[in-house]
């Protein structure tokens, strides 16, 4: 099995850009998310999703946009980039079960540097 | 909200010594989850132990342990017999259990060096 596939793992952008970091995963979670990660400031959730068709917004959602039409892809858009969006990005899902034994498993995380 | 403090941006240990990360946190709920991921220069984040806020046990996976003190807030984690392979960032994180959420509140982090 692969887990969780993030793609790019690099990318450089100019101010304005667009751009969609790609994140599929092949354990048929239901949950799926997106944190950033900045120097001294841990990782922070952006967005989050249950399931196919739902989505909702995390710790800091602005500037992002999300989707969720499969239960295998959950795309990251920057409709346009800015600095502060400079940053590594994760992908992680679980099976989504309330018990609590759940763990997330992560990407291996994009790096993105915003000119 | 739920917030995670690690009060040590850095640690260092001696190969084959015992080092102790802290981590407080707060919360007003009383069933919750609480992990440690580590992070070695590759980034991948990768669980290191948890622990379920109902078990008055602490849990321990080999070489890692944590001293899970509910009043207190406190969740520090123990490496024992350190390895060079164990220098790496620490996260802790806290889940809550209400509404069904996996979501993850991560503290800063500790960097730990590992001397030879």
């Amino acid at each position: 099995n692969a887990g969780v596939t993030q793609t790019p793992k690099f990318q450089v952008l100019k101010t304005g850009q667009s751009m969609t970091l790609q994140c599929a995963q092949d354990m048929n979670h239901e949950y799926m998310s997106w944190y950033r990660q900045d120097p001294g400031m841990g990782l922070r959730l952006i967005h989050y999703s249950v399931g196919a068709g739902i989505t909702d917004q995390g710790e800091v959602p602005n500037g992002y946009n999300v989707s969720r039409s499969t239960t295998e892809d959950f795309p990251l858009r920057l409709l346009s980039a800015a600095p502060s969006q400079t940053s590594v990005y994760f992908c992680a899902s679980s099976s989504g079960r309330i018990s609590g034994a759940n763990v997330l498993t992560f990407g291996a995380g994009s790096r993105l540097t915003v000119l | 909200a739920q917030t995670v403090t690690q009060s040590q941006p850095e640690m260092s240990v001696q190969e084959a010594e015992t080092v102790t990360l802290s981590c407080t946190y707060d919360t007003s709920e009383s069933d919750y989850y609480l992990f440690w991921y580590k992070q070695p220069p590759s980034r991948q984040m990768i669980l290191v132990i948890r622990q379920e806020a109902y078990k008055q046990q602490n849990a321990t996976e080999n070489r890692f342990s944590v001293n899970f003190q509910k009043a207190a807030k406190s969740f520090s984690l123990k490496i024992s017999d350190s390895q060079l392979g164990d220098a790496a960032m620490y996260f802790c994180a806290y889940r809550s259990l209400q509404g069904g959420s996996e979501k993850l509140v991560f503290g800063k982090g500790t960097k730990l060096t590992v001397n030879p």
